[in-house]
C-alpha cells in the first residue's frame, strides 16, 4: 500500500525566513508526485507536478524538488499570505485513464509579519 | 474557465437521516473523483469516475454510500443512513483524460456534520 509521511505537522516562521517542507513516500513505481495547497476552508489548490527523480519546479517563493525517496518544498523569504497546509501526493493504482491520490496529512505553515 | 463547484457547502443532520452531495466538475474533464477527509486525518480516496462509469470505487467505505454520474456530468455522493463517523469534508476532484498522470483539480468541499 502506497504511503505518504509529511514533516513537520506544523511550522511557524517570521516573514523572511527561509525553511523546507518534508515529504517522504513509499510506493511501488513512481510515476509522479504533487504539491498543493490548502486554504482554510477550501479545497486543495495545484502548486506542483514533479515527474523523476532530479526534478525541480519553482514558483515565486517556492521551489519543489524530487528524490527517489522523498520531496521537499523549499520557502524563500516567506510572506505572511504564504500560511497555508501545504500538502503532498502521489498516484496510485495503474489505470489506463486516471488515478486516485494518495495524500500526506499536510505541513500546516504559519508565517508571520 | 468556471473551477470545480460543490454543493452545498455545510450540511449538519441527525444521525440516520440521508444527505446528498453534489460536484459538478469542470466543464470537459471526463475523470471525476471524490475524496473524504475526516478530524485529524489525510485525504482519502473514495471513488473515481470515468464520464458515467465508475473506474475505481475502492476507497468507498461501505454500502451507505451510494454515488453516481448520469450523462457523465455531474455527480452525487448520497449517504444513507448517516453514521456519526460519516463527518468530515468531502471534496470532489476533476481532470482531463490525459494518460496516466493528470493534474487533478478541487473544488471546495462540503462539509457533513452528523449529530
Amino acid at each position: 500500500e502506497d504511503q505518504v509521511t509529511q514533516s513537520p505537522e506544523a511550522l511557524r516562521l517570521q516573514e523572511g525566513e527561509s525553511s523546507s517542507l518534508n515529504c517522504s513516500y513509499t510506493v511501488s513505481g513512481l510515476r509522479g508526485l504533487f504539491w498543493y495547497r490548502q486554504d482554510p476552508g477550501k479545497g486543495p489548490e495545484f502548486l506542483f507536478t514533479l515527474y523523476s527523480a532530479g526534478e525541480e519546479k519553482e514558483k515565486e517563493r517556492l521551489k519543489a524538488t524530487l528524490t527517489k525517496k522523498e520531496s521537499f518544498l523549499h520557502i524563500t523569504a516567506p510572506k505572511p499570505e504564504d500560511s497555508a497546509t501545504y500538502l503532498c501526493a502521489v498516484p496510485s493504482g495503474w489505470e489506463t485513464s486516471g488515478s486516485r491520490l494518495t495524500f500526506g496529512e499536510g505541513t500546516q505553515l504559519t508565517v508571520n509579519p | 474557465e468556471a473551477g470545480v463547484t460543490q454543493f452545498p457547502s455545510h450540511s449538519v443532520i441527525e444521525k440516520g437521516q440521508t444527505v446528498t452531495l453534489r460536484c459538478d466538475p469542470i466543464s470537459g474533464h471526463d475523470n471525476l473523483y471524490w475524496y473524504r477527509r475526516v478530524m485529524g486525518k489525510e485525504i482519502k480516496f473514495l471513488l473515481h469516475f470515468v464520464k458515467e462509469s465508475k473506474q475505481d470505487e475502492s476507497g468507498m467505505p461501505n454500502n451507505r454510500f451510494l454515488a453516481e454520474r448520469t450523462g457523465g456530468t455531474y455527480s452525487t455522493l448520497k449517504v444513507q443512513p448517516a453514521e456519526l463517523e460519516d463527518s468530515g469534508v468531502y471534496f470532489c476532484a476533476s481532470s482531463l483524460r490525459e494518460g496516466l498522470l493528470e493534474t487533478q483539480y478541487f473544488g471546495p468541499g462540503t462539509r457533513l456534520l452528523v449529530l
